[in-house]
């Protein structure tokens, strides 16, 4: 049984660009939620998809977008990188939201 | 402005004997706390957890209390083994547990030493 799946593993982008990173969830859960995790720091909430809309959102900018496709997997969208958005970006997925939360790898993005 | 907090970021402790990760939140209206461990290069892997109707909950070697009135919860570990070296992150969560969002704190260091 695959756990949550999330892609590329890490990447090195030019500030001022756009990326996209990707998660695939656990079977059976139809929600995902993204968190950011910055050197030394615990997670911090980016924002929680459910029914292909975003359902809750924490405190960063408008730069930093989602969606969910039908099939339950999830982008996280960042515009105009800045050099403090370089951090490992973690997917969560449970289903309808409740607290069994299983994360994947994560992705860690380099903003040089 | 911090609502978990977990104040020592690293801790050793010897094969066998016990560890004690501690968290601090401030904010009341949580009602469900999570610990969840983390090796490098993996996600974080859940626990244990507790809801704030309980003082205890127990799995295994690893136990946690909750301390609501000082707004405190512990995760006892006994006995440690090296396989529980990783970072420890506390997580607490608002609105019963569903629709909820975790709040993390900046994790604890544990080195289990043979």
């Amino acid at each position: 049984d695959a756990g949550v799946t999330q892609s590329p593993t890490h990447l090195i982008k030019t500030r001022g660009q756009q990326v996209t990173l990707r998660c695939s969830p656990k079977s059976g859960h139809d929600t995902v939620s993204w968190y950011q995790q910055a050197l030394g720091q615990g997670p911090q909430f980016i924002f929680q998809y459910y029914e292909e809309e975003e359902r809750q959102r924490g405190n960063f900018p408008d730069r930093f977008s989602g969606h969910q496709f039908p099939n339950y997997s999830s982008e996280l969208n960042v515009n105009a990188l800045l050099l403090g958005d370089s951090a490992l970006y973690l997917c969560a997925s449970s289903f309808q939201g409740n607290y069994g939360y299983t994360f994947g790898s994560g992705t860690r993005l380099t903003v040089v | 402005d911090q609502q978990v907090k977990q104040n020592s970021p690293s801790l050793s402790v010897q094969e066998g004997r016990i560890s004690i990760l501690n968290c601090d939140y401030t904010n009341s209206m949580f009602d469900y706390f999570l610990w969840y461990k983390k090796y490098p290069a993996e996600g974080p892997t859940f626990l244990i957890s507790i809801s704030s109707i309980k003082d205890k909950n127990e799995d295994g070697r690893f136990t946690v209390f909750l301390n609501k009135s000082a707004k405190h919860l512990s995760l006892h570990i006994v006995p440690s083994q090296p396989g529980d070296s990783a970072v420890y992150f506390c997580a607490a969560l608002r609105y019963g547990g569903s629709q909820g969002n975790l709040i993390f704190g900046k994790g604890t260091k544990l080195s289990v030493k043979p």
